[in-house]
């Protein structure tokens, strides 16, 4: 079973502001990962698949990257409806995701 | 648009059997070629995979839960169900039904459609 670590757990930060959240896979699992937005009461959101390849109807402040074991999701300039729990996501041998990232307001 | 509702029972005993079934609208569950898949969420935890079925039949199980879970389709009924036995307090979650929307640019096989969820409680 592939796991996926994202970091860190928590992640403050404040509007207008950047932000890079971190997935490491335990083996690679080439360009076969996703990130997801989930917030309070709701189902989760694609965001990102295939590493770099936005959803569509997702905003150009998100964007993706990496390759093999180490990912990071980007969000250029943090805007208030930004700050929830993200989740990273492998389909490169079954499903894992991450344990999540909380973007909270500072 | 293709919807996807899940319904359960709210309520289980511990060690009976959690059915859930997961009615898909709009489009055909034989006209993908992705895989339709459940994937559940404890209270305040993060996100688990269950279990994901393509139209053709063929699954896949998270290795943790392969013993107890079964995935299927009903065609007849549109419908994508899984079944938990033997089921714990540690079973008890939010049960999302999730699919890939057709006609989407994405080609590959990733959850871009997800229901609203139904909470399963597991407790006597």
């Amino acid at each position: 079973e592939i796991v996926l670590t994202q970091s860190p757990a928590t992640l403050p930060l404040s509007p207008g502001e950047g932000a890079t959240l971190s997935c490491r896979a335990s083996q690679s699992v080439s360009s076969y990962l996703a990130w997801y937005q989930q917030k309070p009461g709701q189902s989760p959101r694609l965001l990102i698949y295939d590493t770099g390849n936005r959803a569509p109807g997702i905003p150009a402040r998100f964007s993706g990257s990496g390759s093999g074991t180490d990912f990071n999701l980007t969000i250029s300039s943090l805007e208030p409806e930004d700050f929830a729990v993200y989740y990273c996501q492998q389909r490169r041998n079954g499903i894992t995701f991450g344990q999540g990232t909380r973007l909270e307001i500072k | 648009q293709v919807q996807l509702q899940e319904s359960g029972p709210g309520l289980v005993k511990p060690s009976e059997t959690l059915s859930l079934t997961c009615n898909v609208s709009g489009d055909s569950i034989t006209n993908s070629n992705c895989y339709w898949g459940w994937v559940r969420q404890s209270p305040g935890k993060g996100l688990e995979w269950i279990a994901n079925i393509y139209s053709g039949g063929t699954t896949q199980y998270n290795p943790s839960l392969k013993s107890r879970v079964t995935i299927f389709l009903d065609k007849l009924k549109n419908q994508v169900s899984l079944k938990l036995t033997s089921v714990t307090a540690e079973d008890t979650a939010v049960y999302y039904c999730a699919s890939r929307l057709p006609g989407t640019v994405m080609t590959s096989c990733y959850f871009d459609n997800w229901g609203q969820g139904t909470l399963v409680t597991v407790s006597s």
